[in-house]
């Protein structure tokens, strides 16, 4: 079974540039997630969809962060400008719809590090 | 106060210790709870589930004690191999929101 794909798996941009990065969930998976990792914390959730609608994005910048997930499969998160504070690993996990007889796990792509200069 | 809480560490264990974490929640709706597993630059993998009465996996086990609102990651006769960084993470009650905690970094020294 394919896992989570993402992609660039590296990115150097200069402050105030802006950058995308792609995501496509394990198939079937109607739950995506965003997380934001930096150096040394645990992954910070920035937005959650379930299908194509947003379940949770109350920890997302919104003045700089946006995302999109129009088809309920694949899905983008856009930062535009970038500061130099967005140096992080951005990971996109899926998982399946939780029901009270299975405990569902997410599974993490391999992430993109993004480097803010 | 953060929704999940872990001592950050670092623990350095030798090698065929035995090795104990625990994990607080704030939440008391929280409606799950696992630990994953996430080595120097890779992504968080799934380790095990948590279940109220408690479950086993090898060496691993895993406690829930919801009354106090923690979690527990006990690793027996534990192995070089288990040198990672290791997160606590809770499920939300209706929304399925995935909270990790900071992670707490062992090495397992020979």
């Amino acid at each position: 079974e394919a896992g989570v794909a993402q992609s660039p798996r590296y990115k150097i941009i200069e402050k105030r540039q802006s950058v995308a990065f792609w995501c496509n969930p394990i198939s079937g998976h109607a739950t995506l997630y965003w997380y934001q990792q930096i150096l040394g914390q645990g992954p910070k959730l920035l937005i959650q969809f379930q299908n194509n609608g947003v379940v949770d994005d109350s920890q997302l910048p919104k003045d700089r962060f946006s995302a999109e997930r129009l088809k309920g499969v694949d899905s983008t998160l856009k930062i535009q400008p970038a500061k130099l504070e967005d140096s992080a690993v951005y990971l996109c996990a899926s998982s399946l719809v939780f029901t009270a007889k299975v405990n569902t796990e997410a599974f993490f792509g391999q992430g993109t590090r993004l480097t803010v200069v | 106060r953060k929704e999940v809480e872990q001592d950050p560490g670092p623990f350095n264990v030798p090698e065929g210790a035995t090795v104990a974490f625990n994990c607080t929640y704030s939440n008391s709706a929280s409606q799950s709870f696992f630990w994953y597993r996430q080595d120097c630059r890779k992504e968080p993998k799934l380790l095990m589930s948590v279940y109220s009465s408690g479950n086993e996996d090898g060496r691993f086990t895993a406690q829930l004690n919801r009354a106090s609102q923690y979690i527990s990651l006990l690793i027996r006769d534990s192995k070089l191999s288990d040198s990672a960084t290791y997160l606590c993470v809770a499920r939300g009650f209706g929304n399925e929101k995935l909270t990790f905690g900071t992670g707490t970094r062992l090495t397992i020294i020979p």
